[in-house]
């Protein structure tokens, strides 16, 4: 496996429902990103990891909760999620948090809430 | 606060040249990224500016003008692959790299 990896690549769940996105970069990169990308509205940043330290917390609401156990893997738990929360679920990942480094971007997770 | 502008869609014939203008008002700028984002894919990265003048990688060129808060992007030669989303984003220098990305361009590429 190469670049940036995500699972599963379409959720469905009801609101009670509680899930998790997972994101694998196989890149040697030391930071990592979630975005959320809605119809019709830019990609939004939620969280940024350093070195598995989060760094950036976007205003995010509680029923999001990212993990990030070592610097390849970061996960998105989520627990009573919104209808007005389904989107697309971008993981990225950088060489560090600094400078000019692009992001490499994960393929997303289509979530859907009922 | 920030503001990211791009056209929301634009078309053009294969062969063609297009450009793709961005605009922005940011405070902390340190950078523009051009990614490019195929339906249902991952973006992936064509550009990055920071100082203003002219960036040219094959058949794809970026522009930045850091006085104007103004950027382009110029594909060259199109063709049908080419038909994407593109997307303008913003690198603030908040003790860490934090892109803000404008709404994506929709660029449909015909015969």
């Amino acid at each position: 496996e190469t670049g940036v990896t995500q699972t599963p690549r379409h959720l469905v769940m009801g609101m009670t429902n509680k899930k998790s996105l997972k994101c694998e970069q196989h890149l040697g990169h030391n930071a990592m990103y979630w975005y959320k990308q809605s119809a019709k509205k830019p990609l939004e940043l939620m969280f940024v990891y350093s070195l598995e330290e989060r760094v950036e917390n976007n205003s995010v609401p509680s029923r999001f909760s990212p993990e990030c156990p070592n610097s390849s893997h970061l996960f998105l738990h989520l627990h009573t999620l919104q209808p007005e929360d389904s989107a697309l679920y971008l993981c990225a990942s950088s060489q560090d948090r600094h400078a000019a480094n692009e992001q490499f971007f994960g393929p997303g997770t289509r979530l859907t809430v009922l | 606060g920030q503001n990211i502008d791009q056209p929301t869609e634009m078309t053009a014939t294969e062969g063609a040249i297009v450009q793709i203008n961005c605009t922005y008002q940011t405070s902390g700028f340190n950078g523009l990224f051009w990614y490019q984002q195929h339906a249902g894919e991952a973006p992936t990265f064509l550009s990055y500016n920071v100082l203003d003048g002219l960036e040219e990688k094959g058949r794809f060129s970026s522009f930045l003008s850091r006085s104007k808060g103004y950027s382009y992007l110029l594909l060259k030669e199109l063709q049908m692959k080419d038909s994407a989303s593109y997307l303008c984003a913003v690198k603030k220098d908040t003790g860490f790299q934090k892109l803000v990305f404008g709404t994506g361009t929709r660029l449909l590429v015909s015969p």
